[in-house]
């Protein structure tokens, strides 16, 4: 069964660059969600979108946004980078109206961010 | 405001024995999901199960097994007859029906020793 789909998995970047990380959803899926994990720390929770339109934002730098597209994959786009934004990013993706949340969210295998 | 609490930062047993992960939630909600996942070395996060706020009934799946008290607010994952490949971080996770992300507790490593 197709899972969700990040990229890069991998991706070094100097202070003060700019990253953008890719995360196509689940067919189907509606919902979509990012979380940023710091070493050792359990996953943050950074912005969700539903059908294509902010849902929910949590504790993302005001550096970062991200949109969803036509097509419902996201993109994560972080600007002036800092060290401390070096952690492994997850997208995840729920199929989830309104009238029907707590569905499963299943989680991408992240991209590992590294700022030098 | 939600909160999970995952008491045990790590633990270590020996393979084929039993080990219980606890988890203890807070919620003003009615209506949440809570869940765990399990993340290897390898760093994914993978899903291992949802149980509706409704729906106390205990789960099995092979080896692993969930047992859910709302009387506690709890939410506990035991591993029977534990391998070297369960060794991972495991979080244990809840979302309210207000709204849709997930907020997972601090994790709980667990080794097991061959």
């Amino acid at each position: 069964a197709a899972g969700v789909i990040q990229s890069p998995r991998h991706l070094i970047k100097e202070k003060r660059e700019t990253a953008t990380l890719k995360c196509y959803p689940i067919p189907r899926h509606d919902t979509v969600y990012w979380y940023q994990q710091g070493p050792g720390q359990d996953p943050q929770f950074l912005i969700s979108f539903y059908e294509k339109m902010q849902s929910d934002k949590g504790s993302i730098p005001d550096r970062f946004s991200a949109q969803q597209f036509s097509d419902y994959h996201s993109e994560l786009n972080m600007s002036s980078l800092e060290l401390g934004d070096s952690a492994l990013y997850f997208c995840a993706s729920s199929l989830m109206g309104r009238e029907i949340s707590g569905n499963t969210i299943y989680f991408g295998e992240g991209s590992w961010l590294t700022v030098v | 405001a939600q909160k999970v609490t995952q008491a045990q930062t790590e633990i270590s047993v020996v393979e084929k024995e039993d080990v219980t992960l606890d988890c203890v939630y807070e919620t003003r909600d009615t209506t949440y999901y809570l869940f765990w996942y399990k993340q290897p070395p390898s760093g994914e996060l993978v899903f291992l199960i949802r149980r509706n706020s409704f729906d106390e009934q205990n789960e099995i799946s092979g080896r692993y097994s969930w047992n859910f008290q709302k009387s506690t607010s709890s939410f506990n994952f035991t591993i029977t007859a534990s391998q070297v490949v369960d060794s991972a971080v495991y979080f244990c996770a809840l979302s309210e029906a207000r709204d849709d992300k997930i907020i997972f507790g601090k994790g709980t490593r667990l080794h097991i020793l061959p």
